[in-house]
């Protein structure tokens, strides 16, 4: 069954340090996706970034990049020089083959403290 | 940019009441999907649509209907709620034609069922 696992349920980090939040993945599909949202405390869910399983390098977007190793199933988002408005949810998620839904983990809280 | 939107941030109904929840998007696209999101549970894909009168189940559909008459509009409909229903429920949506295209999220509907 294809499954999302986030094990890191809450984190506290420095402001300006670099963030590591974990994802990592279950699927025998050859072909997914793997995408990072941010969710603020006002509640929307933001878009960061995207992975396609055939990429062959890591995506990055600003200070998001993922860190994406395939053969441990894992696609981990790094967030460099953490700023206070980086504290939120993130949710990793897998787009399932070519279908256009998402599984979904259970998320990370980050707590950037000043 | 685009824009989601859902009729209530906030609503309190009773159980039994049939509860109707409105979304709606101004870029014509052809996929939208409705969520639950609980605690240590992430996001859990009740309804997804991919074209007027077009719908298929999710994970979770029991105790759940969608309506897609025209293409901005998917609302879900809870025939009997009941307090299990209690939630937060987003509603996103998509551009079909590339798998990557993200999905864009309204500002969430947080459903208090007594």
């Amino acid at each position: 069954a294809q499954k999302i696992t986030q094990t890191q349920p809450g984190m506290f980090v420095q402001e300006k340090e670099a963030v590591t939040l974990d994802c990592t993945y279950d699927t025998s599909d050859p072909s997914y996706g793997l995408f990072w949202y941010k969710q603020p405390s006002s509640g929307e869910m933001i878009f960061l970034i995207y992975q396609g399983s055939y990429d062959q390098q890591n995506a990055t977007e600003g200070r998001y990049s993922l860190n994406f190793q395939k053969a441990r199933k894992s696609a981990n988002l790094v967030i460099s020089a953490s700023q206070l408005g980086d504290s939120a949810m993130y949710f990793c998620a897998m787009r399932r083959g070519s279908n256009y839904q998402l599984i979904w983990g259970a998320g990370t809280k980050l707590i950037i403290k000043p | 940019d685009v824009k989601v939107t859902q009729s209530s941030r906030y609503l309190v109904k009773r159980t039994g009441e049939k509860v109707f929840l409105e979304c709606v998007q101004d870029m014509d696209h052809e996929n939208m999907f409705w969520y639950r999101q609980d605690p240590g549970l992430g996001l859990r894909l009740i309804y997804f649509s991919y074209d007027v009168k077009m719908k298929e189940k999710g994970d979770i559909p029991e105790g759940y209907s969608v309506s897609r008459e025209k293409k901005e509009r998917f609302s879900l409909i809870l025939e009997s709620a009941s307090t299990n229903q209690t939630s937060m429920y987003l509603c996103a949506s998509s551009f079909p034609g590339l798998v990557e295209n993200e999905q864009f999220f309204g500002p969430g509907t947080r459903l208090t069922v007594l």
